[in-house]
């Protein structure tokens, strides 16, 4: 069985701090690692993408991808009270002949403190 | 900003009742999925569609699941006989590309309710 797993939650940080959430993946081919953010009853909304063994920044966001040791990681700096959410680990799958399958983890619920 | 619509927003219906989701993907986008998520559980994968055919199923998507593209622009998913069980958020998701570069962009869910 293909997993994915994530830290549990509830993630407590302060305004200000930087939270850190990790996702480890069973797969030893997967080759694409995404991070979602879901409020509380709404769609999963991406955030950042990485394909590349190493650190991707996109504002005050930086996703780290160790394939090595099958680790994905999300960080959050300067953490604000609108980060809080639902965090979703998602890799994409190889399946037979195709990478069509995206598999989520369970989620780590973040919760930012003003 | 393009995005990907799901009619309806929420949807009721009896046990045993066929239930038609509607999703319209992004316009140039390709790859097309069903997800669904029960209440305070994880995303499920349901269904990868490309190029007028499923490319991936999960084992969720059995006999009473099927997905078409009726035309240019619709994406459907069709329970046939709905069960207790399939009570959940059904959401759509596209992407331009699939393969390893799958950026998929999901629209803002259909909320079923088997009664």
């Amino acid at each position: 069985q293909k997993e994915v797993e994530q830290n549990s939650g509830p993630l407590s940080v302060p305004e200000g701090a930087i939270a850190s959430l990790n996702c480890t993946y069973s797969d030893r081919v997967s080759q694409s690692f995404f991070w979602y953010r879901q409020y509380s009853g709404k769609s999963p909304e991406l955030i950042m993408s990485i394909y590349s063994n190493g650190d991707k920044e996109d504002g005050r966001f930086t996703a780290q991808l160790n394939k090595a040791s099958q680790y994905v990681s999300l960080l959050i700096r300067d953490s604000q009270p609108s980060d809080s959410a639902t965090y979703l680990c998602a890799v994409n799958i190889f399946v037979k002949t195709s990478y069509d399958k995206v598999i989520f983890g369970p989620g780590t619920s973040l919760s930012v403190i003003p | 900003e393009p995005e990907v619509t799901q009619t309806p927003s929420h949807q009721v219906t009896q046990m045993g009742q066929e239930v038609i989701l509607r999703c319209v993907p992004i316009s140039n986008h390709l790859y097309f999925y069903w997800y669904r998520q029960i209440l305070g559980q994880k995303v499920e994968f349901l269904v990868s569609f490309y190029n007028n055919e499923i490319s991936e199923k999960s084992e969720i998507f059995d006999d009473q699941f099927s997905v078409e593209r009726p035309d240019g622009s619709n994406f459907t998913l069709k329970i046939r006989s709905t069960k207790l069980e399939d009570s959940a958020m059904y959401f759509c998701a596209s992407s331009f590309m699939g393969g390893r570069n799958t950026e998929a962009f999901f629209g803002q869910g259909t909320r079923l309710t088997v009664v």
